[in-house]
């Protein structure tokens, strides 16, 4: 089983800021990692894809790199609404998810 | 417009079964990946199943050997049958399209417990 790490579990922050969340898989995964924003009460929402691909529709702020082991979330001049919890999630083995980051807006 | 909606949850007592149904509109079930999820209350996301193009289907093993999953290109709907219930499958089961997961449902809560 392929595992994901993601840190920090979590990030309080204040509005404009910028955030950065890492994920670290247990072995090589290529792209195949994926990025989803859950708010409470809500379904996961997928914000990147394949590691740096956007998803339609998803604010420009998101962005997604890397590739292999190690990869990142960044989200750019920090809005309130983007308080969530946020996951990773690889799709090159048996999909597995990491434990989540919750981010709180000061 | 895509569309996931799960149904099929409730209350039922350890060791019994439930089978949760995933109706999809917008698209079709056999041209996609189809994957369920479940999240615990105030937990995390655990992948469960998934169901190939093709046909084949994976498990995770926390749930292999009790759960099968399967869909009806007819009806465009997914399955989850889920046997041998235990307390630790308490959680809201998700359902969600390809690979990536790019569309979910709203999910339906299952709970065990005597």
């Amino acid at each position: 089983e392929i595992m994901l790490t993601q840190s920090p579990d979590f990030q309080s922050v204040t509005p404009k800021e910028n955030v950065t969340i890492t994920c670290r898989a247990s072995q090589s995964i290529g792209s195949s990692l994926h990025w989803y924003q859950q708010k409470p009460d809500q379904s996961p929402k997928l914000l990147i894809k394949y590691a740096s691909q956007s998803f339609s529709g998803v604010p420009s702020r998101f962005s997604g790199s890397g590739s292999g082991t190690d990869f990142t979330l960044t989200i750019n001049d920090l809005e309130a609404e983007d308080a969530a919890t946020y996951y990773c999630h690889q799709s090159s083995g048996l999909p597995t998810f990491g434990q989540g980051t919750r981010l709180e807006i000061k | 417009e895509v569309q996931l909606v799960e149904s099929g949850g409730g209350l039922v007592q350890p060791g019994g079964s439930l089978r949760l149904s995933c109706a999809a509109s917008g698209f079709s079930v056999s041209d996609n990946y189809m994957t369920w999820v479940r999240q615990a209350p105030g937990k995390g996301l655990e992948w469960v199943s998934v169901i190939y193009t093709g046909g084949s289907t994976y498990y995770a093993d926390s749930v292999k050997g009790r759960f099968s999953i399967s869909r009806d290109n007819s009806n465009n709907t997914v399955y989850l049958q889920m046997n041998n219930l235990r307390a630790e499958d308490t959680a809201r089961y998700y359902c969600a399209r390809s690979w990536y997961a790019d569309y979910w449902g709203q999910g339906t809560l299952v709970t065990v417990s005597s």
